[in-house]
């Protein structure tokens, strides 16, 4: 069965204090993994797409990477407002989106 | 940039009522989705249309319906309203050039709860 999981499930960083997001998945033919940021009450917003294992994206403070077993969101030095919880998503052989359970970060000034 | 628009964003209904939301996605989109979210969980796809046919399910109630109509909106429909049918409904639409592993783009959410 396809799963998807992250971790840690909730992150306090100082700001200034880089860390990294893990997203495990076990899927039967990765087509695609995406990264999203979502605030409380709000609809998931767009990061990043990653297709092949050894893709890499980057956008302002955030890094996306891809092995054949995981992704790694990197946040160099946060601020506040990069608080919110982090979605990661697969698309495997049943085309659909497999959600992970979110990491939330809390980034302290 | 245009966005996905849902509305109405917030919808209070009693129980055994009947509710709909609808969905306007982004311009030149073809594929819509519709997911629910429970309080600190993670979205669950409901269902899915692709030019105006019916492309997948996932766990849709029986007492739910949607259909995307000819300018692509989206319509759900919800009938005999729960208490566990408050939740955050979320729709996501994308563009059909990579097939199934398109982004999908978020609305902002309609907020459901059943009293």
């Amino acid at each position: 069965e396809d799963q998807v999981t992250q971790s840690p499930e909730a992150l306090r960083l100082q700001e200034g204090e880089s860390s990294s997001l893990n997203c495990s998945y076990t899927v039967s033919g990765l087509r695609g993994l995406f990264w999203y940021r979502q605030d409380p009450g709000k609809g998931p917003e767009f990061l990043f797409t990653l297709y092949s294992a050894g893709e890499e994206k980057e956008k302002e403070r955030l890094k996306a990477t891809l092995t054949k077993k995981e992704s790694f969101l990197h946040i160099t030095a946060p601020k506040p407002e990069d608080s919110a919880t982090y979605l990661c998503a697969v698309v495997s052989g049943t085309y659909k989106y497999i959600f992970g359970t979110g990491t939330r970060l809390k980034v302290l000034a | 940039a245009a966005g996905v628009i849902q509305s109405p964003r917030h919808l209070i209904k009693e129980k055994r009522e009947t509710a709909t939301l609808k969905c306007y996605p982004i311009p030149r989109h073809d594929t819509v989705y519709w997911y629910q979210q429970g309080p600190g969980q993670d979205p669950q796809f409901l269902i899915s249309f692709y030019e105006k046919m019916q492309s997948d399910k996932g766990s849709i109630p029986d007492r739910f319906s949607a259909q995307q109509f000819s300018d692509y909106h989206s319509e759900l429909n919800m009938s005999s309203l729960e208490l566990g049918d408050s939740a955050l409904y979320f729709c996501a639409s994308s563009h059909s050039d990579r097939g199934p592993t398109d982004t999908q783009y978020f609305g902002p959410g309609t907020r459901l709860t059943v009293l």
